[in-house]
């Protein structure tokens, strides 16, 4: 599965939209971009994946570039329960997720 | 649903103990997995099972086993706790491969 590179720590007040970017330029065609999160000592929970196309549910926004390099998760108004570690990961169809990485530790504030 | 829950939330072992953590999901899904998280780092795959039956090392699979018996239970085995095993234990479970995991609460492990 393709490396996944995340920046450490971000900041966002209130409110206001959450853009975490992930980068995954050997990312082969096969392989899924998946978002979880972990909110202090909890589980991991899931957010949202995709392969190509732009997604959204309920939590989230996916968007993936056109040459799939890169991605962007978008908390579109962001809580204080949003504070959390988000984890990036390229996923293939047989493949399992062997190591999250560190993510990044998203910090919303008042 | 339950979803997956795992025993004990907390443990302390001394050196050479053993122990199993133990595992079960309730929603009849076929893989199931094994993670451990140390300290400020992200989660490493320990073990995994594709169904009853069947396991598979992960990326850190030295001092631990596991069976899988059922679909429903996935439990770890410590044989000889060392203090590199102090962590966190997450488990997890999905219906296929490349979907999404579900995780249970964790273990909190310390091996004095």
């Amino acid at each position: 599965d393709a490396k996944t590179t995340q920046p450490p720590s971000m900041d966002c007040a209130e409110g206001r939209a959450a853009n975490l970017p992930c980068n995954h330029s050997t990312i082969s065609g096969n392989e899924y971009v998946y978002w979880y999160r972990q909110i202090h000592s909890q589980g991991p929970q899931y957010i949202i994946h995709g392969l190509k196309n732009n997604e959204t549910n309920e939590m989230a926004s996916l968007i993936i570039t056109e040459d799939r390099k890169s991605s962007t998760l978008i908390l579109p108004h962001a809580t204080l329960r949003d504070t959390a570690v988000y984890y990036c990961i390229a996923l293939s169809n047989s493949g399992y997720a062997l190591n999250f990485g560190k993510g990044t530790s998203l910090l919303v504030t008042p | 649903n339950a979803g997956v829950t795992q025993t004990p939330k907390f443990r302390i072992l001394k050196i050479g103990q053993s122990m199993t953590l133990q595992c079960t999901q309730d929603m009849n899904h076929n893989y199931m997995y094994w993670y451990r998280q140390d300290p400020g780092m992200g989660l490493k795959l320990i073990y995994y099972s594709v169904g009853a039956g069947i396991t598979d090392k992960g990326e850190v699979p030295n001092g631990y086993n596991v069976s899988r018996s059922t679909t429903e239970d996935f439990p770890l085995r410590l044989e000889l706790a060392a203090p590199s095993q102090t962590s966190v234990y997450f488990c997890a479970s999905s219906y296929t491969d490349n979907e999404k995991l579900f995780f249970g609460s964790g273990t909190q492990l310390s091996v004095l």
